[in-house]
């Protein structure tokens, strides 16, 4: 069984400070890697995707990548309200057949106390 | 606007009858799939399809059945739905490859 792990939380951060959320993965074959965003009562929202080794930013997050350990992780800088949700680690467990079939982790809720 | 568009977006309804899900989507993208939301369980994928006439299962097919007929739909039909499959399901396409995938907003099922 394939499998994507999160700790559930809540990860609690005061505003302004960095948020890290990890993701470990089973499958050594997985080559895509997502991280989406889910506010209470609303659907997923893609906010970063890696596909290779090292770090991968966009404003405000970094997606980290590491093939060798299986692990996965989102940092938020600076961290604000707006920022509190729930983050879903997706992985494509397709390797090569690219038939776009994604596991999701649990989900980690993230909370930015003012 | 790119819009994956979920009908209904809830339903309260009895064991036993049969229900469809419709998911409609304007972005001319091959892949669609259907995930349900469980507490504790996170999003888990229930069937997918790869083009029109192309489906397959996923990790929790058991009590559903999907048709992709045309490229734009990918209706999920629940043919004598039981309180188990009470949920909340997302509906989600990509272009080819099947990635990213970008959500509906969601359709909150209560079987009693």
């Amino acid at each position: 069984q394939k499998e994507v792990e999160q700790n559930s939380g809540p990860l609690s951060v005061p505003e302004g400070a960095i948020a890290s959320l990890n993701c470990t993965y089973s499958d050594r074959g997985s080559q895509s890697f997502f991280w989406y965003r889910q506010y209470s009562g609303k659907s997923p929202e893609l906010i970063m995707s890696i596909y290779s080794n090292g770090d991968k930013e966009d404003g405000r997050f970094t997606a980290q990548l590491n093939k060798a350990s299986q692990y996965v992780s989102l940092l938020i800088r600076d961290s604000q309200p707006s920022d509190s949700a729930t983050y879903l680690c997706a992985v494509n467990t397709d390797g090569s057949s690219n038939t776009g079939k994604l596991i999701f982790g649990q989900g980690t809720t993230l909370q930015v106390k003012p | 606007e790119a819009q994956v568009t979920q009908n209904p977006r809830y339903l309260i309804t009895v064991t036993g009858k049969k229900l469809t899900v419709t998911c409609s989507q304007n972005m001319n993208h091959e892949y669609m799939s259907w995930y349900r939301q469980d507490p504790g369980l996170g999003l888990r994928q229930i069937y997918y399809s790869m083009n029109v006439e192309v489906t397959d299962k996923g990790d929790v097919p058991e009590g559903y059945k999907v048709s992709r007929k045309e490229k734009r739909n990918f209706p999920l039909i629940l043919e004598s739905p039981s309180p188990n499959q009470t949920s909340l399901y997302f509906c989600a396409t990509a272009d080819r490859g099947g990635q990213p995938q970008h959500f509906g907003d969601g359709t909150r099922l209560s079987i009693l």
